[in-house]
């Protein structure tokens, strides 16, 4: 069964460092999003993105984040530089729809960031 | 403001006792709703989703408008229930983005 990939797993930086995390959707999904989950809570979005097209980037802190994904499939987030309260959970989902119109979103495992 | 509310934290329970993990919500609108659930060690997944009206794995949730609640609720408690469980909403539309509760961690104990 076709799964979300995501690397690194781990990721440990000191802050002021640049991190760099990927994604690769489920083969055919169009939309891909970008969530962070602090320690005890829910995930929250950053960017969603139908193809290669920023749809919603409301809530990323364009500061210092930064999302691409050229060509339509895979994606990478950027965070320079990093601080302290970065550290996080940085899950990538992507959604199909099927024959009902229903639309489901698949997470990938996710990526630990410890900013130190 | 769109928010998801789930009160506990933690809700521990011996195997064989009823369940219900509690979600209330706040939308402007027809909010689509669903429960997701973290096994350890596992990635986020789908549970069930409130316009299909389903029961997965004995789980089921109710949308109460009334109420803007969608509580979870099983019968029978069993240890592989033993999760962490968010409820989260999405609107309709091209923005489809997930708005998730914090989360409560399910013990079943034997």
């Amino acid at each position: 069964e076709a799964e979300v990939a995501q690397s690194p797993r781990y990721k440990i930086t000191e802050k002021s460092q640049a991190v760099a995390f990927w994604c690769d959707p489920i083969s055919g999904h169009a939309t891909l999003y970008w969530y962070r989950q602090i320690l005890g809570q829910g995930p929250e979005l950053l960017v969603q993105f139908q193809d290669e097209s920023v749809v919603d980037d409301s809530q990323l802190p364009k500061d210092r984040f930064s999302a691409e994904r050229l060509k339509g499939v895979d994606s990478t987030l950027k965070i320079q530089p990093a601080e302290l309260g970065d550290s996080a959970m940085y899950l990538c989902a992507s959604t199909n729809t099927d024959a009902r119109g229903k639309k489901t979103q698949y997470f990938g495992p996710g990526t630990r960031l410890l900013v130190l | 403001a769109q928010r998801v509310t789930q009160p506990e934290k933690l809700l521990s329970v011996f195997k064989g006792a009823p369940v219900e993990l509690k979600c209330n919500y706040s939308y402007s609108g027809s909010p689509e709703l669903f429960w997701y659930v973290q096994y350890s060690r596992q990635r986020l997944q789908l549970l069930l989703r409130h316009i299909s009206r389903e029961s997965i794995k004995g789980f089921t949730a109710d949308l109460n408008k009334g109420e803007t609640s969608f509580h979870l609720k099983k019968p029978f408690a069993q240890e592989e229930d033993s999760a962490m469980y968010y409820c989260a909403l999405s609107g309709y539309g091209a923005t489809n983005k997930l708005i998730f509760g914090t989360g409560t961690l399910l013990a079943v104990q034997p």
